[in-house]
């Protein structure tokens, strides 16, 4: 079947302007994560959803970083007044829904390479 | 709190030879542990999970993991490297402890197989 798909997958954008990044998971998979990898900083939590529950938005690094899940499936990661900083590759995973005492891997997409010049 | 090393941010074996990378944890409660693998400019791969099952875990590609508590270490092996091998391998803990089971990851190592 499908995995998980982000578009675009290379985003070029000047300092100061807003950037939308977008993330399909897995059908059926309730729960979706955020991570940014990048040179200095590695693998890093950003925001997670699951279901209906308020999202766990404890990994944004500023308030210029937002995301929001519609429908419980499509979610989107907006940046406003991007920094050179923020240039990295953002990653989107899936899972089944969590359930106590029973884990299920993430699938990870292919990431979106965001630059900022 | 939870929290995963890697050590050796680069490994060089020659094709053949065992690999092994090293993972080590830190957990408050029994940990999940996992191994994925990128290949440039992809996505992460899973290899193999540890769920408090089978110590010893088998995974994908021929590579399987030994959880050890008493040494914290969930280390990744091959007995014998192929070219296709050559990624950059990730470890990671699933946060139970919050709820959310975000990953919290090593740093990477990067395999290097050499012909």
């Amino acid at each position: 079947g499908a995995g998980v798909s982000q578009s675009p997958s290379n985003k070029v954008t000047e300092k100061g302007k807003d950037v939308e990044l977008r993330c399909d998971p897995i059908s059926g998979h309730t729960a979706l994560y955020w991570y940014r990898q990048s040179l200095g900083q590695g693998l890093e939590f950003l925001i997670y959803f699951q279901g209906n529950s308020a999202p766990d938005k404890s990994g944004l690094p500023s308030d210029r970083f937002s995301a929001e899940r519609t429908g419980g499936s499509v979610s989107t990661l907006t940046i406003q007044r991007t920094q050179q900083e923020d240039s990295a590759v953002y990653l989107c995973a899936s899972s089944l829904v969590i359930l106590a005492g029973e884990t299920y891997e993430q699938y990870f997409g292919p990431g979106t390479r965001l630059t900022v010049t | 709190a939870q929290s995963v090393t890697q050590l050796g941010s680069h490994v060089s074996v020659s094709e053949g030879a065992l690999v092994l990378l090293r993972c080590n944890y830190s957990s408050s409660v029994p940990p999940y542990l996992f191994w994925y693998v990128q290949y440039p400019n992809q996505g992460l791969q899973l290899l193999l999970k540890y769920t408090s099952a089978a110590t010893l875990v088998k995974g994908i590609n021929g590579f399987e993991a030994e959880f050890k508590k008493s040494e914290t270490s969930f280390h990744l092996t091959k007995p014998s490297a192929h070219m296709s091998d050559a990624a950059e391998y990730f470890c990671a803990v699933s946060d139970r402890a919050s709820g959310t089971y975000k990953y919290i990851f090593g740093t990477g190592t990067r395999l290097k197989v050499l012909a």
